[in-house]
């Protein structure tokens, strides 16, 4: 399966500051897609990022507060901007599915807004 | 607007003993996950499971889908501890462009 190294691991910021998070796969994967995953619950998709075009945000979700860029088809980074207590979560990059082993997902970033 | 419900979301068993964790789904689909999530890790695939009837079995665990139920069922076997960890189905929509759904989850904890 696909490997993909998401950094950083975790981090703590100060409010009204933005992280940015990297997320690189060992293949090329034509989608990637974000999530968060609030404090003792499930995954929610934040966007899916395409290379060579803006990304699509879910409902509740946009692009001011989570900026993505996708250069190439085996890189891209989510930016929380503008953070808040309730950003605290834990973000996961996601690509392409594959057949026998379905998504991979990356090692998660934890954020912690004090 | 898919909706994907587990049950339970918390199961407290024996080692030794059997359970089912239930997945049910709102929509069409015949892809679905189950992940296993360690604290503070990322999330393992367990099974894929890509069309109506299918089985799969690993250690343990056994996964099932039924589709025209659009109900799958992850069974645990004579659980041991260290199969404590939090569970997750998660449902391809039909058409909707390889988008995840997830269930709320099932956090296991597996008492010696």
């Amino acid at each position: 399966s696909a490997v993909i190294s998401q950094k950083p691991s975790r981090d703590i910021c100060q409010r009204g500051t933005s992280l940015t998070i990297q997320c690189q796969v060992d293949s090329q994967v034509t989608m990637m897609f974000w999530y968060r995953q609030q404090p003792g619950q499930s995954l929610t998709l934040i966007a899916t990022a395409n290379q060579g075009s803006e990304a699509t945000y879910e409902s509740g979700f946009v692009i001011d507060k989570f900026p993505i860029s996708r250069p190439n088809l085996t890189f891209s980074t989510l930016t929380v901007s503008n953070l808040s207590p309730e950003d605290s979560s834990i973000y996961l990059c996601s690509g392409d599915p594959e057949p026998s082993y379905g998504y991979t997902f990356g090692s998660g970033t934890r954020l912690t807004v004090v | 607007e898919l909706k994907v419900e587990q049950n339970p979301l918390f199961l407290s068993m024996q080692e030794g003993k059997n359970y089912t964790i239930y997945c049910n789904y709102s929509t069409t689909s015949d892809r679905l996950y189950w992940y296993r999530q360690d604290p503070g890790k990322s999330l393992e695939s367990l099974f894929v499971l890509l069309s109506n009837g299918a089985v799969k079995q690993e250690g343990r665990l056994m996964a099932s889908l039924d589709t025209k139920a659009r109900l799958s069922t992850l069974h645990i076997t004579a659980a041991v501890h260290d199969l404590s960890a939090t569970y997750f189905c998660a449902v391809e929509e039909d058409n909707a462009g390889n988008m995840l759904t997830f269930g709320g989850g099932t956090r296991l904890m597996v008492k010696p």
